[in-house]
């Protein structure tokens, strides 16, 4: 069964740190790996997308990277603040359109 | 440009009563989704569409039904509401050509079946 997995499922960090949040998938045959930000009662917001072929993938203070042989990612993000507090979901797509989501990992950054 | 977006954003229903929720895209994707959230759970794959006048199922697709008649609009009915379908419903829209593509999400529609 392709399931996908975050942990921890919750987080509370001080403003400035460095964080590392980690999503792990039972079938290592992806296509790509997508994690997402949802704020309360918002939408989700793509963050980074990286394919199958790909390591990593940075923007501003994200850096995603990808093991798809021990079937790990994490999302690093760099000198944390109050702004990043959020829901980060993880997305793996198995085939054209099969995508399987994480429960997600509840991030609090306090001032 | 809108991106993606639903009608309601909110929605109170009784048990066995039925109503119709409208995603909208006008980026001219091919490919739709329908997903719901659940507490603690990820996102799962109601139905989805690959084009104007199709539809597939998906993961969690028992109670619900779809109908793509334009490709901008993506519709998710629900004949008779259980309490069961209480949940946040989010719409999906992409591209098409590429394994690779990025799903753009709706700001989600609020259900709450009493």
């Amino acid at each position: 069964k392709q399931e996908v997995t975050q942990i921890p499922a919750a987080l509370s960090v001080p403003e400035g740190e460095n964080l590392v949040l980690n999503c792990s998938f039972t079938d290592s045959a992806i296509y790509n790996l997508q994690w997402f930000r949802q704020d309360p009662g918002k939408g989700l917001t793509s963050l980074l997308l990286i394919q199958s072929s790909q390591r990593e993938q940075t923007s501003g203070r994200l850096n995603a990277s990808l093991d798809k042989s021990s079937g790990r990612s994490t999302l690093y993000i760099a000198a944390s603040q109050p702004g990043d507090s959020a829901t980060y979901l993880c997305a793996v797509k198995y085939n054209n359109n099969d995508m399987r989501f994480g429960a997600g990992t509840r991030l609090t950054v306090k001032p | 440009n809108a991106g993606v977006t639903q009608t309601p954003k909110f929605r109170v229903l009784k048990t066995g009563q039925s109503m119709t929720l409208l995603c909208a895209q006008d980026m001219n994707h091919e490919y739709m989704y329908w997903y719901r959230q659940d507490p603690g759970m990820g996102l799962r794959l109601i139905h989805y569409s690959v084009g104007e006048g199709t539809t597939a199922k998906g993961e969690v697709p028992d109670g619900y039904n779809v109908s793509r008649l334009k490709k901008q609009n993506f519709l998710l009915g629900l004949e008779s509401a259980a309490p069961s379908q209480t949940s946040v419903y989010f719409c999906a829209s992409r591209e098409t050509g590429g394994k690779y593509y990025e799903q753009y999400f709706g700001p989600g529609t609020r259900l709450t079946v009493t």
